[in-house]
């Protein structure tokens, strides 16, 4: 049982365009979500995350949205850059502990120049 | 700052065997959460240690087991390999109480043949 949900696999995007990628979930006791990016060999990092009483949380380029009715975020990326190429994690956790991050699938984001 | 380590990066077992993976925590995190990402899979939470005790623990049976010490390493432990427990195994630390998630290690790469 699926958790948190990332139903595009992959992803292309001219350089300087807008990326959009999508997640959704389940478990309406998850307050706190995050967004990570992991290169080839590396771990995931860190990227952004929204806690359950936003619906908006931005930081630079990057921005995402929170629509707790639907279960539904969103990260989005403006512009797009070719260093932004890699594989974006949604993920969620109950309780302000972050205990137990549940990730998503995986969205594989291509930029092309 | 010192990152967070994992040893070692690669490592090829064969079926039955039995295997430890190490992580050094990032400097002034107390919390230790272990994930399993199998080829074209989010990562997957084993379990999590705080203060050296286990503090939450995933769908994964008793072979998988851990350890925190009193410095905040932790091992990692998995008995009786089978071939589907090849997968990249992630370390992360954290503050229990910090607001911004996880510091992944780069993982160790673990191959049941």
């Amino acid at each position: 049982d699926q958790q948190v949900k990332q139903n595009s696999p992959s992803l292309s995007v001219q350089e300087g365009r807008i990326s959009i990628l999508n997640c959704d979930y389940t478990n309406s006791m998850f307050d706190y979500f995050l967004w990570y990016k992991k290169y080839p060999a590396e771990g995931p990092t860190f990227l952004i995350s929204i806690s359950s009483i936003k619906d908006k949380n931005e930081d630079g380029r990057f921005t995402v949205f929170l629509n707790k009715s639907a279960k539904h975020l969103s990260l989005h990326i403006v512009p797009s850059q070719p260093g932004d190429s890699a594989v974006y994690f949604c993920a969620a956790s109950a309780g302000t502990s972050y205990d137990k991050v549940i990730f998503g699938p995986g969205t594989s984001l291509s930029v092309i120049p | 700052e010192t990152g967070v380590t994992q040893s070692p990066t690669h490592l090829i077992k064969t079926r039955g065997q039995q295997v430890t993976l190490r992580c050094s925590s990032q400097s002034g995190h107390n919390t230790v959460s272990w994930y399993q990402q199998a080829l074209g899979q989010g990562p997957q939470f084993i379990f999590q240690y705080y203060r050296e005790e286990e503090n939450g623990r995933g769908n994964f049976p008793p072979r998988f087991s851990g350890l925190q010490f009193p410095n905040y390493s932790s091992e990692l432990n998995v008995n009786a390999l089978e071939l589907d427990d090849s997968a990249l195994y992630l370390c992360a630390s954290s503050q229990k109480s910090g607001p911004y998630g996880y510091t992944f290690g780069s993982g160790t790469r673990l191959t049941v043949v």
